[in-house]
C-alpha cells in the first residue's frame, strides 16, 4: 500500500538557520505530494504541492522537488524564522485528488531566537 | 470567505452521553471531510462526503455517525464513546475529492475528552 516515512523529530534550529525535513514515499503509479504545515491550536494548512516528477513546490520561502528516482519530496527554507515553529506533514494521494491523502507521522519543528 | 468553522472547540463527554460536532463552510466545496488526530500522530480519515452523499467509510465504528445535512454543514453525531476515542476531530472541505491538485481547507479542530 501506498506510504510515506518522514525523518524523526522533534527538530531544534536557531533563527536563520538551514532547514531540510526528509520525505520518502511508496506509492503505484504517479501521485502527488504534498507538505501541511500545523501551526499550535490549529488545524492543518497546505504549504505547498507537487503534481509530477521535477516539479518544485514553493511557498514562504519553503521549497520541496519531487524526486521520482529517489521517490522523495525533502522539505527545505533557507532561513527559518521564529514562527515556522510549527509541526510538518508530508502526505502524498495516488490518485492526485484530495481523497484518502496518505500523511506522514510528521515533523516537529522549534526554532529558537 | 476561505474558513472552515469547527463548534465547539472543546468537548468533554461520559461515555453514555450523546453528543454532536458541527463543522460549516462557505466556500462553495462539495467534498467534506471528517478526520480523527491522536496526540503526536497525523490526521487519519474517517469521513469523506461529496456533493453531500457519503463517499467513503473507512470502516469508523457505528459509535460515530456522519451526517451532511446540506452542502455547507457536516455532522458527527456521537454516542457511546470510549476512552480511546479522546482525540482532535479535525473538518476539512475541497472544491471537489476527485480532481488532481486538490487543496484541502482545514478546520481548527474540536479537542474531545471522553471520561
Amino acid at each position: 500500500g501506498n506510504s510515506v516515512t518522514q525523518m524523526e523529530g522533534p527538530v531544534t534550529l536557531s533563527e536563520e538557520a538551514f532547514l531540510t525535513i526528509n520525505c520518502t514515499y511508496t506509492a503505484t503509479g504517479y501521485p502527488s505530494l504534498f507538505w501541511y504545515v500545523q501551526y499550535p491550536g490549529e488545524g492543518l494548512q497546505l504549504l505547498l504541492k507537487a503534481t509530477k516528477a521535477d516539479d518544485k513546490g514553493s511557498n514562504k520561502g519553503f521549497e520541496a522537488t519531487y524526486r521520482k528516482e529517489t521517490t522523495s519530496f525533502h522539505l527545505e527554507k533557507g532561513s527559518v524564522q521564529v514562527s515556522d515553529s510549527a509541526v510538518y506533514f508530508c502526505a502524498l494521494s495516488e490518485s492526485g485528488g484530495s481523497e484518502k491523502l496518505v500523511f506522514g507521522k510528521g515533523t516537529k519543528l522549534t526554532v529558537n531566537p | 470567505d476561505t474558513e472552515v468553522t469547527q463548534t465547539p472547540k472543546h468537548l468533554v463527554m461520559g461515555m453514555t452521553n450523546k453528543k454532536s460536532l458541527k463543522c460549516e463552510q462557505h466556500m462553495g466545496h462539495r467534498a467534506m471531510y471528517w478526520y480523527k488526530q491522536k496526540a503526536k500522530k497525523p490526521p487519519e480519515l474517517m469521513f469523506v462526503y461529496s456533493y453531500e452523499k457519503l463517499s467513503i467509510n473507512e470502516s469508523v465504528p457505528s459509535r460515530f455517525s456522519p451526517e451532511c445535512p446540506n452542502s455547507s454543514l457536516l455532522n458527527l453525531h456521537l454516542h457511546a464513546l470510549q476512552p480511546e476515542d479522546s482525540a482532535l476531530y479535525l473538518c476539512a472541505s475541497s472544491q471537489d475529492h476527485k480532481s488532481a491538485n486538490e487543496k484541502l481547507f482545514f478546520g481548527s479542530g474540536t479537542q474531545l475528552s471522553v471520561l
